[in-house]
Protein backbone atom coordinates (compact mmCIF):
# COMPACT_ATOMS: atom_id res chain seq x y z
CA UNK A 1 0.00 0.00 0.00
CA UNK A 2 1.21 3.57 0.12
CA UNK A 3 1.47 4.07 3.48
CA UNK A 4 1.49 2.22 6.76
CA UNK A 5 -2.48 1.99 7.96
CA UNK A 6 -3.78 0.33 11.11
CA UNK A 7 -7.29 -0.45 12.11
CA UNK A 8 -9.07 0.06 14.05
CA UNK A 9 -8.78 3.98 14.36
CA UNK A 10 -10.48 3.93 17.63
CA UNK A 11 -11.43 1.64 19.97
CA UNK A 12 -13.06 1.73 23.16
CA UNK A 13 -13.74 -1.24 25.08
CA UNK A 14 -14.61 -2.70 28.80
CA UNK A 15 -11.95 -3.32 30.97
CA UNK A 16 -10.93 -6.80 31.27
CA UNK A 17 -11.84 -7.46 27.87
CA UNK A 18 -9.36 -8.38 24.88
CA UNK A 19 -8.67 -6.05 22.03
CA UNK A 20 -6.79 -7.21 18.87
CA UNK A 21 -4.98 -4.12 16.84
CA UNK A 22 -3.68 -5.03 13.43
CA UNK A 23 -1.13 -2.86 11.24
CA UNK A 24 -0.72 -3.85 7.88
CA UNK A 25 3.04 -2.50 6.68
CA UNK A 26 4.05 -0.20 3.60
CA UNK A 27 4.43 -3.49 0.73
CA UNK A 28 8.32 -4.65 0.94
CA UNK A 29 8.99 -3.48 4.21
CA UNK A 30 10.57 -6.54 6.44
CA UNK A 31 10.81 -4.64 9.59
CA UNK A 32 7.79 -3.65 11.95
CA UNK A 33 7.40 -1.56 15.54
CA UNK A 34 4.92 -1.51 18.01
CA UNK A 35 4.90 1.68 19.75
CA UNK A 36 2.93 2.76 22.60
CA UNK A 37 2.16 6.93 22.91
CA UNK A 38 -0.27 8.05 26.54
CA UNK A 39 -1.61 11.28 26.00
CA UNK A 40 0.87 14.33 25.93
CA UNK A 41 3.58 11.81 26.47
CA UNK A 42 6.47 10.00 24.25
CA UNK A 43 6.58 6.78 22.43
CA UNK A 44 7.38 4.17 24.39
CA UNK A 45 8.87 0.81 22.53
CA UNK A 46 6.78 -2.13 22.64
CA UNK A 47 8.19 -4.76 20.39
CA UNK A 48 10.05 -4.60 16.99
CA UNK A 49 9.56 -7.90 14.37
CA UNK A 50 12.10 -8.71 11.41
CA UNK A 51 10.35 -10.45 8.92
CA UNK A 52 7.95 -13.07 11.08
CA UNK A 53 10.35 -13.04 14.17
CA UNK A 54 10.85 -10.52 17.14
CA UNK A 55 14.47 -9.68 17.75
CA UNK A 56 13.22 -7.40 20.68
CA UNK A 57 10.25 -7.53 22.30
CA UNK A 58 11.96 -5.86 25.41
CA UNK A 59 9.42 -3.18 25.81
CA UNK A 60 5.99 -5.41 25.90
CA UNK A 61 4.71 -4.15 29.46
CA UNK A 62 3.46 -7.52 30.90
CA UNK A 63 2.20 -10.69 29.86
CA UNK A 64 -1.44 -9.46 29.14
CA UNK A 65 0.36 -7.86 25.83
CA UNK A 66 1.64 -10.16 23.30
CA UNK A 67 2.20 -9.52 19.41
CA UNK A 68 2.44 -11.68 16.39
CA UNK A 69 3.63 -11.40 12.56
CA UNK A 70 2.65 -13.58 9.88
CA UNK A 71 3.80 -14.08 5.94
CA UNK A 72 6.56 -11.09 6.72
CA UNK A 73 3.13 -8.51 6.71
CA UNK A 74 0.21 -7.89 8.80
CA UNK A 75 1.02 -7.31 12.31
CA UNK A 76 -1.52 -7.52 15.53
CA UNK A 77 -0.63 -6.88 19.05
CA UNK A 78 -3.06 -8.76 21.15
CA UNK A 79 -3.93 -6.97 24.92
CA UNK A 80 -5.79 -9.26 26.63
CA UNK A 81 -7.71 -8.56 30.18
CA UNK A 82 -7.31 -4.60 29.15
CA UNK A 83 -6.90 -2.54 32.13
CA UNK A 84 -7.52 1.51 32.11
CA UNK A 85 -3.82 2.06 32.40
CA UNK A 86 -3.44 0.58 28.70
CA UNK A 87 -5.80 3.83 27.64
CA UNK A 88 -3.12 5.33 25.10
CA UNK A 89 -2.59 5.41 21.13
CA UNK A 90 -0.58 2.54 19.36
CA UNK A 91 1.38 3.08 16.75
CA UNK A 92 2.86 0.91 14.47
CA UNK A 93 6.05 1.46 11.97
CA UNK A 94 7.52 -0.13 9.30
CA UNK A 95 11.11 0.08 7.99
CA UNK A 96 12.69 -1.38 5.13
CA UNK A 97 14.58 -3.72 7.17
CA UNK A 98 18.19 -3.26 5.93
CA UNK A 99 19.17 -2.13 9.46
CA UNK A 100 17.39 -1.36 11.93
CA UNK A 101 19.60 0.54 13.66
CA UNK A 102 19.59 3.24 10.33
CA UNK A 103 16.61 2.65 8.92
CA UNK A 104 14.13 5.15 8.93
CA UNK A 105 10.78 4.16 10.11
CA UNK A 106 7.16 4.88 8.43
CA UNK A 107 4.84 5.44 11.11
CA UNK A 108 0.60 4.81 11.02
CA UNK A 109 -2.25 6.73 11.63
CA UNK A 110 -2.66 4.54 15.39
CA UNK A 111 -5.28 2.92 16.98
CA UNK A 112 -6.56 5.00 19.95
CA UNK A 113 -7.66 2.62 22.36
CA UNK A 114 -9.74 3.84 25.48
CA UNK A 115 -10.52 1.05 28.23
CA UNK A 116 -13.59 2.02 30.03
CA UNK B 1 20.65 0.05 27.21
CA UNK B 2 21.00 3.18 25.41
CA UNK B 3 19.29 6.18 26.20
CA UNK B 4 18.23 9.19 24.66
CA UNK B 5 17.46 12.23 26.37
CA UNK B 6 16.00 15.66 25.30
CA UNK B 7 15.28 19.28 25.98
CA UNK B 8 13.53 21.37 27.13
CA UNK B 9 10.39 19.07 27.38
CA UNK B 10 8.21 22.12 26.10
CA UNK B 11 8.81 25.05 24.79
CA UNK B 12 6.52 27.95 24.05
CA UNK B 13 7.51 30.84 21.97
CA UNK B 14 6.19 34.10 20.40
CA UNK B 15 5.74 33.57 16.42
CA UNK B 16 8.92 34.70 14.50
CA UNK B 17 11.11 33.52 17.52
CA UNK B 18 13.53 30.79 16.87
CA UNK B 19 13.55 27.37 18.67
CA UNK B 20 16.33 24.75 19.19
CA UNK B 21 16.09 20.99 21.11
CA UNK B 22 18.69 19.73 21.77
CA UNK B 23 19.08 15.66 21.91
CA UNK B 24 22.02 13.82 24.23
CA UNK B 25 22.92 10.09 23.83
CA UNK B 26 24.63 7.88 26.84
CA UNK B 27 26.29 6.28 24.11
CA UNK B 28 28.08 7.16 20.50
CA UNK B 29 25.79 6.52 17.67
CA UNK B 30 25.80 5.25 14.16
CA UNK B 31 23.10 7.73 13.17
CA UNK B 32 20.66 10.36 14.37
CA UNK B 33 16.89 10.80 12.99
CA UNK B 34 14.61 13.70 13.88
CA UNK B 35 10.74 12.90 13.15
CA UNK B 36 7.86 15.52 14.15
CA UNK B 37 4.32 14.70 14.90
CA UNK B 38 2.00 17.09 14.47
CA UNK B 39 -0.94 17.65 17.29
CA UNK B 40 -3.53 14.46 17.06
CA UNK B 41 -0.42 12.88 13.91
CA UNK B 42 1.94 10.56 13.68
CA UNK B 43 5.37 11.79 13.80
CA UNK B 44 6.53 11.88 10.62
CA UNK B 45 10.79 11.17 9.47
CA UNK B 46 12.66 14.99 8.39
CA UNK B 47 15.52 14.22 8.25
CA UNK B 48 19.24 11.54 8.75
CA UNK B 49 22.29 12.50 10.05
CA UNK B 50 25.60 10.03 9.94
CA UNK B 51 28.63 11.84 10.09
CA UNK B 52 30.50 13.33 12.71
CA UNK B 53 29.72 16.94 12.76
CA UNK B 54 27.44 16.93 10.31
CA UNK B 55 25.22 19.80 9.56
CA UNK B 56 21.84 19.74 6.87
CA UNK B 57 19.25 22.44 6.46
CA UNK B 58 15.94 22.29 5.36
CA UNK B 59 14.25 25.83 4.45
CA UNK B 60 14.31 27.34 8.15
CA UNK B 61 15.53 24.16 10.14
CA UNK B 62 18.94 23.66 11.04
CA UNK B 63 20.25 20.08 12.11
CA UNK B 64 23.44 19.46 13.36
CA UNK B 65 25.04 16.17 14.65
CA UNK B 66 27.69 16.58 17.38
CA UNK B 67 31.66 15.84 16.72
CA UNK B 68 31.65 12.98 19.20
CA UNK B 69 28.36 11.17 17.84
CA UNK B 70 26.61 11.27 20.72
CA UNK B 71 24.38 14.59 20.51
CA UNK B 72 21.98 16.31 18.03
CA UNK B 73 20.59 19.86 18.16
CA UNK B 74 17.20 21.15 15.66
CA UNK B 75 17.13 24.93 15.35
CA UNK B 76 14.11 26.90 13.49
CA UNK B 77 14.87 30.18 12.44
CA UNK B 78 11.77 32.73 12.88
CA UNK B 79 9.34 30.14 13.91
CA UNK B 80 5.61 30.06 12.08
CA UNK B 81 2.31 28.16 13.15
CA UNK B 82 2.61 25.54 10.82
CA UNK B 83 5.85 24.78 13.27
CA UNK B 84 3.78 23.30 16.22
CA UNK B 85 4.09 19.65 16.94
CA UNK B 86 6.61 17.61 18.99
CA UNK B 87 10.07 17.12 17.87
CA UNK B 88 11.32 13.84 17.98
CA UNK B 89 15.07 12.53 17.83
CA UNK B 90 15.77 8.96 17.27
CA UNK B 91 19.46 7.56 17.52
CA UNK B 92 21.02 4.24 16.22
CA UNK B 93 24.07 2.34 17.96
CA UNK B 94 27.00 1.64 16.84
CA UNK B 95 26.60 -2.30 16.18
CA UNK B 96 24.63 -4.97 16.23
CA UNK B 97 20.92 -4.91 14.68
CA UNK B 98 19.01 -2.88 17.48
CA UNK B 99 16.53 -0.77 16.48
CA UNK B 100 16.86 3.29 16.97
CA UNK B 101 16.08 4.83 20.54
CA UNK B 102 14.02 7.72 20.27
CA UNK B 103 14.36 10.63 22.25
CA UNK B 104 11.76 11.61 24.92
CA UNK B 105 10.52 14.72 22.48
CA UNK B 106 10.41 18.69 22.75
CA UNK B 107 7.02 19.74 22.29
CA UNK B 108 6.47 23.39 20.65
CA UNK B 109 4.42 25.54 21.06
CA UNK B 110 3.96 28.92 19.25
CA UNK B 111 1.67 32.39 20.45
CA UNK B 112 0.59 33.79 17.50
Amino acid sequence: GAGVSQSPSNKVTEKGKDVELRCDPISGHTALYWYRQSLGQGLEFLIYFQGNSAPDKSGLPSDRFSAERTGGSVSTLTIQRTQQEDSAVYLCASSLGLAARTDTQYFGPGTRLTVL
Amino acid sequence: GQQVMQIPQYQHVQEGEDFTTYCNSSTTLSNIQWYKQRPGGHPVFLIQLVKSGEVKKQKRLTFQFGEAKKNSSLHITATQTTDVGTYFCAGGSNFGNEKLTFGTGTRLTIIP
